[in-house]
């Protein structure tokens, strides 16, 4: 257990209102990462952050920010949020012994739905 | 740039038969090579890894894969499977020299029919 929790775990809301995702680790984990999941697309990654206030984007962070204001918790917001992003999202960090190797845990998703 | 291509979006088995998953990677220098399986409603859990040495891995529930060099794969094969093993399969591969970001496949979805 890497000690990862999304909240909140299921969230509906309408286009255009701002949605935040919270993930928090409790293992002092210094890479954590923000990917989405759609069919036939698989994991595609949206941020990642390798230190406080360290944050980098991936392939699909159009539409996203995020914040890492200290080591346990990593925010993704979607500033205005449209029915493209309507997904399952997943938290993932890389541990200290598997740093480098780009094994990763993951949370156990958060599921948006925007209508 | 490093890629992953699984070619089988679905599969189906029958209880009690083998499984192969095939993925497929490209990548320039020796990988890192991982299968993760996805329950329905559930997170990615690790199911077995190579970095190195014997090809052929061991992974949790009875699974393992061999990597190929020749071939740029590294497909997942189980003698028996069970109702259980029902889930989504994605392959994913860290580059050996150093790298934060693994890239994942699309996924297999397997299908166990009794």
């Amino acid at each position: 257990d890497a000690g990862i929790t999304q909240s909140p775990r299921h969230k509906v809301t309408e286009t255009g209102t701002p949605v935040t995702l919270r993930c928090h680790q409790t293992e002092n984990h210094r890479y954590m990462y923000w990917y989405r999941q759609d069919p036939g697309h698989g994991l595609r990654l949206i941020h990642y952050s390798y230190g406080v206030k360290d944050t980098d984007k991936g392939e699909v962070s159009d539409g996203y920010s995020v914040s890492r204001s200290k080591t346990e918790d990593f925010l993704l917001t979607l500033e205005s949020a449209t029915s493209s992003q309507t997904s399952v999202y997943f938290c993932a960090i890389t541990s200290g012994s598997t740093l480098n190797t780009g094994e990763l845990f993951f949370g156990e998703g958060s599921r948006l739905t925007v209508l | 740039a490093q890629s992953v291509t699984q070619p089988d979006i679905h599969i189906t088995v029958s209880e009690g038969a083998s499984l192969e998953l095939r993925c497929n990677y490209s990548y320039g220098a020796t990988p890192y090579l991982f299968w993760y399986v996805q329950s329905p409603g559930q997170g990615l859990q690790l199911l077995l890894k190579y970095f190195s040495g014997d090809t052929l891995v061991q992974g949790i529930k009875g699974f393992e894969a061999e990597f190929k060099r020749s071939q740029s794969s590294f497909n997942l094969r189980k003698p028996s499977v069970h109702w259980s093993d029902a889930a989504e399969y994605f392959c994913a591969v860290g580059a050996s020299g150093g790298s934060y970001i693994p890239t994942f496949g699309r996924g297999t979805s397997l299908i166990v029919h009794p």
